[in-house]
C-alpha cells in the first residue's frame, strides 16, 4: 500500500519557538495533502488541505499565520507551527491523496510538546 | 449535515466474540465510507471501506454493513482478538474531505 512518512515523530520545544513538521509520500505522488490535529482520546480534526503549488485551504477557526503549510512538491508538505505555545501541544497527523480526497493515506503522526 | 455520529464510545468484548460499532451520517453527498484503526501514538490506518452501491463488504474478520436508506453503517469484527484492541473511527467522505466519527475505544478481554 501507499506509504506516508512524517518527521520528526516527537518534538519538544520551548514556548515562542517555531517547529517544522515534514510529511512525505514515499511511493506515490500526492496531489493533495491534509493536516490534522488530534487531542488525547479525541477524533481527528482537519486543519487544512493543500494542493501542490497552491496555497493551503484552512478550516474555519484555524489560524493560517500560526500554522504555515507549504506543499512545494508532489511528495512533500510541511507544517510550521510558529511561535508555539503550550496550548499548541498536540498530535499532528498528515495524510496524502493521489487522486480523490476520500482515498487518503495517513502518516504515523508527530507528537508536539511545547514547554 | 457534515456530522458522522458513532457509537458506542467504548466497548469491551470477550476474546472470540463479535465487536459491533455503529455509525450514522446525514449528508447524502457522501460517497465513500471508510473505517480506520488507530493504536496509541500512531496514525490511523485504513481497515476497510465501502461505497453506497453495496450493502455489505467483508475482508477477513471485518465486515461493513451499509444501509443507504437509513444512512447508517456498521463495522463487525468477528472472532475478536486482543490484538484488535484499538480505537476505531468510522468516516464519511466525498471528493473534498473526510469527516470522522468521534471514535470507539475497543478492548478485547483475553
Amino acid at each position: 500500500g501507499a506509504v506516508v512518512s512524517q518527521h520528526p515523530s516527537r518534538v519538544i520545544c520551548k514556548s515562542g519557538t517555531s517547529v517544522k513538521i515534514e510529511c512525505r509520500s514515499l511511493d506515490f505522488q500526492a496531489t493533495t495533502m491534509f493536516w490534522y490535529r488530534q487531542f488525547p482520546k479525541k477524533s481527528l480534526m482537519l486543519m487544512a488541505t493543500s494542493n501542490e503549488g497552491s496555497k493551503a485551504t484552512y478550516e474555519q477557526g484555524v489560524e493560517k499565520d500560526k500554522f504555515l503549510i507549504n506543499h512545494a512538491s508532489l511528495t512533500l508538505s510541511t507544517l510550521t507551527v510558529t511561535s508555539a505555545h503550550p496550548e499548541d501541544s498536540s498530535f499532528y497527523i498528515c495524510s496524502a491523496s493521489e487522486t480523490r480526497a476520500n482515498e487518503q493515506f495517513f502518516g504515523p503522526g508527530t507528537r508536539l510538546t511545547v514547554l | 449535515q457534515q456530522q458522522v455520529k458513532q457509537s458506542p464510545q467504548s466497548l469491551i468484548v470477550q476474546k472470540g466474540g463479535i465487536s459491533i460499532i455503529n455509525c450514522a451520517y446525514e449528508n447524502t453527498a457522501f460517497d465513500y465510507f471508510p473505517w480506520y484503526q488507530q493504536f496509541p501514538g500512531k496514525g490511523p490506518a485504513l481497515l476497510i471501506a465501502i461505497r453506497p452501491d453495496v450493502s455489505e463488504k467483508k475482508e477477513g474478520r471485518f465486515t461493513i454493513s451499509f444501509n443507504k436508506s437509513a444512512k447508517q453503517f456498521s463495522l463487525h469484527i468477528m472472532d475478536s482478538q486482543p490484538g484488535d484492541s484499538a480505537t476505531y473511527f468510522c468516516a464519511a467522505s466525498n471528493l473534498d474531505k473526510i469527516i470522522f466519527g468521534k471514535g470507539t475505544r475497543l478492548h478485547i478481554l483475553p
